[in-house]
């Protein structure tokens, strides 16, 4: 079945590095979303990138999306200790675009 | 800005009782959704509901799970003679009218079930 994949499972940084976090799916998609899940909290979200869409921006956050390897990858800046979270990507299908499939996460640790 | 709301933000109940979790989605949205996080792992998809009647469902969503939308504003999830592996966390979103793809996503705070 169609998911995302986010890699790497956890990171740790220091304050100030980039973080780098990477999803994968399967199946061709409408849109792709990345969400941030503070720990015990609810979903806030960051960016939605549409399939014709290869980069986009927000503040510190950029975007990527390779549609030939169904891939993405969610770049934060300059990093903050406020920045500690976990991350989803999220994908619907082409075939069924209501339905939001996440992938694991990816839980950011920014050390100050 | 206008917020996704979700009432209550626990629910205690015993096993085999009926629950019912509700969401009031920003108001000029037209899809509705509902997920569940189990602690630890991701948020999986239940359900999405679209001009009163369930446009997906996942195949958690059985018999057991029915969705409402009983009035202009509130949106429910009914989980019927609940079981000790439906204490979860649960997320209420909506999004806007789309042309393709569900669109930008909005999500309650959740509602945290825990069945004993």
């Amino acid at each position: 079945s169609q998911q995302g994949e986010e890699d790497p499972q956890a990171l740790s940084i220091q304050e100030g590095e980039n973080a780098t976090m990477n999803c994968s799916y399967k199946t061709s998609i409408n849109n792709l979303q990345w969400y941030r899940q503070n720990s015990g909290r609810g979903l806030v979200h960051l960016i939605l990138i549409r399939s014709n869409e290869r980069e986009k921006h927000s503040g510190r956050l950029r975007v990527t999306l390779d549609t030939s390897k169904k891939s993405s990858s969610l770049l934060i800046t300059a990093s903050r200790a406020a920045d500690t979270a976990s991350y989803f990507c999220a994908t619907d299908m082409k075939t069924s675009y209501d339905k939001v499939i996440f992938g694991p996460g990816t839980s950011l640790s920014v050390i100050p | 800005e206008p917020e996704v709301t979700q009432t209550p933000s626990h629910q205690v109940t015993q096993m085999g009782q009926e629950v019912i979790l509700r969401c009031v989605p920003i108001s000029n949205h037209l899809y509705f959704y509902w997920y569940r996080q189990i602690l630890g792992q991701k948020v999986e998809f239940l359900v999405s509901f679209y001009n009163n009647e369930i446009s997906e469902k996942s195949e958690i969503f059985d018999d057991q799970f029915s969705v409402e939308r009983p009035d202009g504003s509130n949106f429910t999830l009914k989980i019927r003679s609940t079981k000790l592996e439906d204490s979860a966390m649960y997320f209420c979103a909506s999004s806007e009218a789309h042309g393709g793809g569900p669109g930008t996503q909005y999500f309650g705070p959740g509602t945290r079930l825990t069945v004993l």
